[in-house]
């Protein structure tokens, strides 16, 4: 079946350094990805859409510049949290279309803590 | 809006059975997702509605009913390592997922 890894799948940093989380499609073409991220006790937000080679589309009240979405090939996105800061600590994770609009499958997330 | 509605916490007994709802208003329909998330993991793919009607998958079922913006997840024979977040989410026109907050099931032996 569809496999997404994500790389780290744990990271502590202190506040100001910036973190890069890494989304990989390993057996499909990921034509577009999807970054989501979840606070404790909460639903999953979607933070941003990427499409291969294009602009990612950030939701509403998501900086485009504290979060920089890379989806430079069709296997690779990459989330950059740049200046992080405590409040961005959270659970991040990435999904990935394979073109079929109904299915998604999700990597198994990336804990970030910002001390 | 769009708004996905189901309870926050359930509560059930092992080998029982239990139903999540969900009730959905988005723009436009193009399937309703339930998803499985462990605390601390993602989530995991459980059925995909589109057309009116139940979906069933070894213990666990899925119904929708699109006229009344409604569908339930069904799981018979409870076991503990049923307890998780249950997330409901629907494809809007734009292909995009809403989510629904989750519904904690607590299993009880």
């Amino acid at each position: 079946g569809a496999v997404v890894s994500q790389h780290p799948s744990w990271v502590i940093c202190k506040s100001g350094t910036s973190v890069k989380i890494e989304c990989r499609s390993l057996d499909f073409q990921a034509t577009t990805m999807f970054w989501y991220r979840q606070f404790p006790k909460q639903s999953l937000m979607l933070m941003a859409t990427s499409n291969e080679g294009s602009k990612a589309t950030y939701e509403q009240g998501v900086e485009k510049d504290k979060f920089l979405i890379n989806h430079a090939s069709l296997t690779l996105s990459t989330l950059t949290v740049t200046s992080a800061h405590p409040e961005d600590s959270s659970f991040y994770i990435c999904s990935a279309r394979d073109g079929e609009p109904y299915e998604q499958y999700f990597g198994p997330g990336t804990r970030l803590t910002v001390t | 809006g769009q708004n996905i509605d189901q309870p926050t916490e359930m509560t059930a007994t092992e080998g029982a059975i239990v139903q999540i709802n969900c009730t959905y208003q988005t723009s436009g329909f193009n399937g309703l997702f339930w998803y499985q998330q462990h605390a601390g993991e993602a989530p995991t793919f459980l059925s995909y509605n589109v057309l009116d009607g139940l979906e069933e998958k070894g213990r666990f079922s899925s119904f929708l009913s699109r006229s009344k913006g409604y569908s339930y997840l069904l799981l018979k024979e409870l076991q503990m390592k049923d307890s998780a977040s249950y997330l409901c989410a629907v494809m809007d026109s734009n292909y995009q997922l809403i989510w629904g907050a989750g519904t904690k099931l607590i299993i009880k032996p």
